[in-house]
């Protein structure tokens, strides 16, 4: 079992279309959850993060958490053209020095106006 | 702009050549992370530094190596180049929350 999984995608919504995008993920000690945003040939850009079970919103974004079922959403509310990406979610144990993040494969969004 | 630097953000070299890739962290940030993202496999997390020091290693091969300098930027070196290496290669860095830089694209011919 991969420790992060993502469906690939491509996922296709219209302009104003609630999006939902969903990861797993199989260690429990893993305690930061993220979320990132990358278009065609970029970086990864830094959309949501967070450490706790629960609902944290940002905007548009909504990032949940139930780690008691290890599975991780992020929700896009009337979406937009610009949110035309894929979207990668990331998990792991972090804090000063250690650790690493591991990424799902992404999932590609299209918003078609 | 994020930040964090990256270069050169392409590079086309042969098989079995020896490339350098540089990465300069946000101000203030002591962790770098080298990542590699290919069309199948994702991102794969190679190498962490902290402050000059080897902190962590993931799926990196062999042929690869990195180094991190007293003004904390960070060379990722990559010999015997293969087809199978060509692929974007992303620095980050940060503790909470990475930033990442914008790649380097390497294409092995």
């Amino acid at each position: 079992q991969k420790e992060v999984e993502q469906d690939p995608g491509p996922l296709s919504v219209p302009e104003g279309a609630i999006v939902s995008l969903n990861c797993t993920y199989s260690n429990s000690a893993f305690q930061y959850f993220m979320w990132y945003r990358q278009y065609s040939r970029k970086g990864p850009e830094l959309l949501m993060y967070t450490y706790s079970s629960g609902n944290k919103e940002d905007g548009r974004f909504t990032a949940q958490v139930d780690k008691s079922s290890k599975y991780i959403s992020l929700f896009i509310r009337d979406s937009q053209p610009s949110d035309s990406a894929t979207y990668l979610c990331a998990t792991g144990r972090l804090g000063g020095s250690q650790g690493n993040l591991i990424f799902g494969k992404g999932t590609k969004l299209s918003v078609k106006p | 702009d994020s930040g964090v630097t990256q270069t050169p953000k392409h590079l086309i070299t042969a098989t079995g050549q020896r490339v350098t890739l540089r990465c300069s962290p946000r101000s203030g940030d002591l962790s770098v992370y080298w990542y590699q993202q290919s069309l199948d496999q994702g991102l794969q997390f190679l190498i962490q530094y902290y402050n000059g020091e080897e902190r962590a290693k993931g799926n990196i091969l062999e042929r690869f190596s990195a180094q991190q300098f007293p003004d904390l930027h960070s060379e990722l070196n990559l010999s015997s180049l293969e087809l199978g290496d060509s692929a974007l290669y992303f620095c980050a860095s940060g503790d909470n929350g990475y930033t990442f830089g914008s790649g380097t694209r390497l294409t092995v011919v």
